[in-house]
């Protein structure tokens, strides 16, 4: 069965940038071309998807994000990873990584998720 | 930019039908999806491609969406359905979720 956890720093400073990795486990990032995804959800409020990008290389970014979004995979590493740049307190959330099977499908796996905290 | 609408909060007495909707520009020429979220967990999938369960899911969550309004209907509410219940579409590729309703049983 294939989960999927987040790891990163809780706490980053303003105007530096956020870092989160994914770890895929009990299956491979590579089997399949799905879309490994990072959604965000600030605390007491809805949810915002940020990016995904397939292993196949297509891509797509969330536009009011799309200037400060870096999103990769190591698939020797069987783990996607998250950048976000230049961050504010505004970026402060739960940081969520899911997998997406296809356009259509929606979110079917989900990491417990990881609280990011914007602060000096 | 193409947004999705739902209600802040819905109520419903247990045993009853509980119908959720989501509304957005011809909403029903795109596919449509929904999540339930119950406090401090992840979302989960319930509906996907406008009316499909998820195997394992009950058979009183369907989905529905025509002309620009997305509906998840749950027949027989329980207590364990109050949660936080999104919508989520595609437009032009991009993920857009509604702002969540509050779903409450009572």
């Amino acid at each position: 069965q294939v989960q999927l956890q987040e790891s990163g720093p809780g706490l980053v400073k303003p105007s530096q940038t956020l870092s989160l990795t994914c770890s895929v486990s009990g299956g491979s990032i590579s089997s399949g071309d799905y879309f490994w995804s990072w959604i965000r959800q600030p605390a007491g409020k809805g949810l915002e998807c940020i990016g995904r990008l397939s292993t196949s290389g297509t891509s797509r970014n969330t536009p009011s994000l799309e200037s400060r979004v870096t999103i990769s995979i190591d698939m020797s590493r069987n783990q996607f990873s998250l950048e976000l740049t230049s961050v504010t307190a505004a970026d402060s959330a739960v940081y969520y990584c899911a997998r997406m099977t296809a356009l259509g499908e929606g979110f079917d796996l989900w990491g417990q998720g990881t609280l990011v905290t914007v602060s000096s | 930019s193409f947004e999705l609408t739902q209600p802040p909060s819905v109520s419903v007495s247990p045993g009853q039908t509980a119908r959720l909707t989501c509304s957005g520009d011809n909403l029903g020429d795109k596919f449509a999806c929904w999540y339930q979220q119950k406090p401090g967990q992840s979302p989960v999938l319930i509906i996907y491609q406008d009316n499909k369960r998820p195997s394992g899911l009950p058979e009183r969550f369907s989905g529905s969406n025509s002309g620009n309004t997305a509906t998840l209907t749950i027949r027989g509410t329980q207590a364990m359905d109050e949660a936080d219940y999104y919508c989520q579409a595609w437009d032009s590729s991009t993920v857009v979720f509604g702002g969540g309703t509050k779903l409450t049983v009572l």
